[in-house]
């Protein structure tokens, strides 16, 4: 599967292959971390989630591992699809009033 | 049951001009937040309502306004438009005090053109 060590804006991947998007959050105080999925036209789309007392969750096709040492956060999407095509955000919680998302990156699944 | 709805989708002012957005969150959310996103800037946040009370803004200039009523629907107004403001302007809104903490449901947003 295709996978980033560091964050890249895009990323292009084969269709069945897994995909592994990566992100750097910047605030030690936050405490939950979401995935949203966004397509052309539309509003951020919720994927999954994850609490800062855990390491790993998993959803149906994905799943997001979270580094609190190193603030990483990572979404791992099996077996993409050709509607897995979208940018991908990261978002942090600073606080309860706000999500601070990160840059974003579009993935392409080829044929 | 209803996503969150925002209105108009598309808009189109002159510079000088103000504008006023609309957003009808999910039956029975209460916290209702406001976002930009611009292809420089990504998403940026503006500000979060909670029964009618503004609990967070973020570095947005005082031209940036927004409101809650009582039925949970908000307004975010934008005065003396610049070229710089155009964006699509999302809201989006999560069913308790905690907000964030609670996951938002984001509307499609607007998308605003200033000329």
């Amino acid at each position: 599967g295709e996978s980033v060590g560091l964050h890249l804006p895009t990323l292009s991947v084969q269709e069945g292959d897994n995909s592994i998007i990566n992100c750097a959050y910047s605030n030690s105080a936050s405490d939950y971390f979401i995935w949203y999925k966004q397509e052309s036209g539309k509003g951020p789309q919720f994927i999954i989630d994850i609490r800062s007392n855990m390491d790993k969750r998993q959803g149906q096709r994905v799943t997001v591992l979270l580094n609190k040492t190193v603030k990483h956060l990572s979404l791992q999407i099996a077996a993409t699809q050709p509607g897995d095509s979208a940018v991908y955000f990261c978002a942090e919680t600073p606080n309860d009033y706000k999500l601070s998302f990160g840059a974003g990156t579009t993935v392409t699944v080829r044929a | 049951k209803a996503g969150v709805t925002q209105t108009p989708r598309y808009l189109i002012k002159t510079r000088g001009q103000q504008v006023t957005l609309s957003c009808s969150p999910i039956s029975g959310h209460r916290s209702v937040s406001w976002y930009q996103q611009t292809p420089g800037q990504g998403l940026q946040f503006l500000f979060e309502y909670f029964s009618e009370t503004q609990r967070n803004k973020g570095n947005f200039p005082g031209r940036f306004s927004g409101r809650q009523f009582s039925n949970s629907r908000s307004e975010m107004n934008v005065s003396t438009l610049e070229l710089g403001d155009s964006a699509l302007y999302l809201c989006a809104s999560s069913l308790n005090r905690q907000g964030a903490q609670d996951g938002y449901t984001f509307g499609s947003g607007t998308r605003l053109t200033v000329v």
